[in-house]
């Protein structure tokens, strides 16, 4: 079985760049049966896709944020991450790793705990 | 404003049948599966329902999922305290360029 866990800073400055990390148990990053994905949650509201990357390199990103976000995997450690450029007080959420199924993209099976991110000098 | 539409609030008494619904348009709902998630306090979402209508395994047959159209919905049967939570659609979207939407999410009470 799969297991995720987030990790990376908890604080991160307006205008700066948030950066987290995935790390994959339980199973290969280079499976060709997932896509890896990363979804938010501002305090007291919903879910928000940030984007999804296969293995091979392949991204999908929200529109909404695409030109902030970059979604990377490094199949040698087995983990992939997230950056997200020039954050503002709108950025403050959990953001979960989560993986879906190759073909389902909307399937996520697997979750990370969520790592809250607050954004504010 | 999310793509998909949900009612921000449901509630049932113990042992009743609740349904939640979810619209959408002809570019998700209407052409591609919908996902249902439930959520916790305090957790993670977790799968509930995928392909419009399976279950995981471990996810109790009170919960089911149907599809009409542009249209979906989530129902819970048998209502228990422990399914108090909040419950989110998702699908793909055609029309996007990105991974695909959320709803904005039920929060379900049981009285």
């Amino acid at each position: 079985q799969l297991q995720l866990q987030e990790s990376g800073p908890g604080l991160v400055k307006p205008s700066e760049t948030l950066s987290l990390t995935c790390t994959v148990s339980g199973g290969s990053i280079s499976s060709s049966s997932y896509y890896w994905g990363w979804i938010r949650q501002p305090p007291g509201k919903g879910l928000e896709w940030i984007g999804s990357i296969y293995y091979s390199g392949s991204t999908y990103y929200n529109p909404s944020l695409k030109s902030r976000v970059t979604i990377s995997v490094d199949t040698s450690k087995n983990q992939f991450s997230l950056k997200l450029s020039s954050v503002t007080a709108a950025d403050t959420a959990v953001y979960y790793c989560a993986t879906s199924r190759f073909g389902e993209l909307s399937r996520f099976d697997y979750w990370g705990q969520g790592t809250l991110v607050t954004v504010s000098s | 404003q999310s793509v998909l539409t949900q009612p921000p609030s449901a509630s049932g008494t113990p042992g009743q049948r609740v349904t939640i619904s979810c619209s959408g348009s002809s570019s998700n709902i209407g052409s591609n599966y919908v996902y249902w998630y439930q959520q916790l306090p305090g957790t993670a979402p977790k799968l509930l329902i995928y392909r419009n209508n399976q279950r995981p395994s471990g996810v109790p047959d009170r919960f089911s999922g149907s599809k009409s159209g542009t249209s979906a919905s989530l129902a819970i049967s048998g209502l228990r305290s422990e399914d108090e939570a909040d419950y989110y659609c998702a699908a793909w979207d055609d029309s996007l360029s990105g991974p695909g939407v959320f709803g904005g999410g039920t929060k379900l009470t049981v009285l």
